[in-house]
């Protein structure tokens, strides 16, 4: 089953303008949640983060928003950059097993 | 340098193989990961492993087993590979000392093959 998914394989926007990124998860035990990034023969590295006791956080361009009671969290990539283009994987844990898992990812393209 | 680094990067082999994907890290991290990637699953955790004495099974271990040799080395092994393990293949660490979740850090990964 899978605990974390993000439904839209892909997404394409403009330089300049704001991507949005969506991840729904299943499991009330997540209480952390990340997004990591990743380009084509690397390995996803972390991008941003939030805990459960919060429901924003943001560093520079990127924000992650968590809505517990909709199970929901997104990131917020603004403005969009030619080299933010890459798939971005949603992940969520839970401290007392350390079990994270992760979405299938969506591949964000930024046109010039 | 890499802080994670596995080897090797690509790999083909022929089903019934015995294969061996290394992965060592100068994090000095306790923890370490492996997973694998498929289209459209993302990754699935395999193994992990909290410190040198410890291994413990993920959401998919079948087929796998793992050995951790040393702080800084932790091995993942097919012994007899078969078509539907072909995947990519990511090693990650985490530092526990830092407290609470963390974030997990990955190697480049080992893409596998097997006809």
């Amino acid at each position: 089953d899978q605990q974390v998914k993000q439904n839209s394989p892909s997404l394409s926007v403009q330089e300049g303008r704001i991507s949005i990124l969506n991840c729904d998860y299943t499991n009330s035990m997540f209480d952390y949640f990340l997004w990591y990034k990743k380009y084509p023969a690397e390995g996803p590295t972390f991008l941003i983060s939030i805990s459960s006791i919060k429901d924003k956080n943001e560093d520079g361009r990127f924000t992650v928003f968590l809505n517990k009671s909709a199970k929901h969290l997104s990131l917020h990539i603004v403005p969009s950059q030619p080299g933010d283009s890459a798939v971005y994987f949603c992940a969520a844990s839970n401290e007392i097993n350390n079990d994270m898992r992760f979405g299938a990812g969506t591949r964000l393209t930024v046109k010039p | 340098d890499a802080d994670v680094t596995q080897t090797p990067r690509n790999r083909i082999t022929k089903t019934g193989k015995r294969i061996m994907l290394e992965c060592s890290q100068t994090k000095g991290h306790d923890r370490m990961y492996w997973y694998r990637q498929d289209p459209g699953l993302g990754l699935r955790l395999i193994y992990y492993s909290f410190d040198v004495k410890d291994i413990n099974k993920g959401e998919i271990s079948d087929g796998y087993s793992v050995s951790r040799q040393a702080q800084a080395k932790f091995s993942l092994s097919l012994e007899s590979a078969i078509p539907n393990q072909t995947a990519l293949y990511f090693c990650a660490t985490s530092d526990p000392r830092q407290g609470g979740n963390q974030p997990q850090h990955f190697g480049d990964g080992t893409r596998l093959s097997i006809l």
